[in-house]
């Protein structure tokens, strides 16, 4: 059971705007920054958002994070086929003498 | 470019000691901008942080796996490892090893993610 909660799915079609969520707690997400890591088939994750809403040099302007009080957002505008992948949050929580935890994951199909 | 390789048995006996290294290439593990992860992910599951060291040999682990896990740097070759000690089943997963990049600021790190990972290194558990 992840600490952090995300829906685990998503589509959406060429084009479109994809949203997903992850939802956790005061004693990780409330306090700490948020990062999102991309994870295509078959191959190991991919950094594309610290701090929040910084993308790491090389990832598109297309995806951008936010997050709000203990909750946090990723979105894919002009969703691509090459996005059809899975998507994890991830933060650190301060509780049991402090360890990263990384949510439930999302699959997004590109339709 | 930097690029990290995990290293070790793919197959092991229940209550056996899991040994995997990462080696780093094109990088020094001692600079003090960086830290190492492991990570893990079982089959059609998602991710388990494991834990991290840092340049000084401080570590942190999940603590879920703490009372079995040991990490460790070797700063002569630019590896570092991980021990899992009395595996089972439940630890059959993929491992993948990971940078961690931080600059201070202000008298403090700012933490900036897990940048460059590993292919990842299947280990299974089975009698």
């Amino acid at each position: 059971q992840s600490v952090l909660t995300q829906p685990p799915s998503a589509s959406g079609t060429p084009g479109q705007r994809v949203t997903i969520s992850c939802s956790g707690s005061n004693s990780n997400i409330g306090n700490k920054t948020v990062y999102w890591y991309q994870q295509l088939p078959r191959t190991a994750p991919k950094l594309l958002i610290y701090s929040n809403n910084q993308r790491p040099s090389g990832v598109p302007d297309r995806f951008s994070g936010s997050k709000s009080g203990t909750s946090a957002s990723l979105a894919i505008s002009g969703l691509q086929s090459e996005d059809e992948a899975d998507f994890y949050c991830a933060a650190w929580d301060v509780s049991l003498s402090g360890h990263f935890v990384f949510g439930s994951g999302t699959k997004v199909t590109v339709l | 470019q930097v690029q990290l390789q995990e290293s070790g048995p793919g197959l092991l006996k229940p209550s056996q000691t899991l040994s995997l290294t990462c080696t780093v290439s094109d990088d020094s593990i001692s600079r003090s901008n960086y830290y190492w992860s492991w990570i893990r992910q079982p089959a059609g599951k998602g991710l388990e942080w494991i834990g991290r060291i840092y340049p000084s040999g401080s570590a942190s682990y999940n603590p879920s796996l703490k009372s079995r896990v040991t990490m460790s740097l070797d700063t002569s070759k630019d590896q570092f490892s991980l021990k899992l000690r009395s595996v089972t089943a439940a630890d059959t997963a993929v491992y993948y090893c990971a940078r961690g990049l931080r600059r201070l600021r202000l008298l403090k790190y700012d933490y900036y993610g897990l940048d460059v990972w590993g292919q990842g290194t299947s280990v299974t558990v089975s009698s």
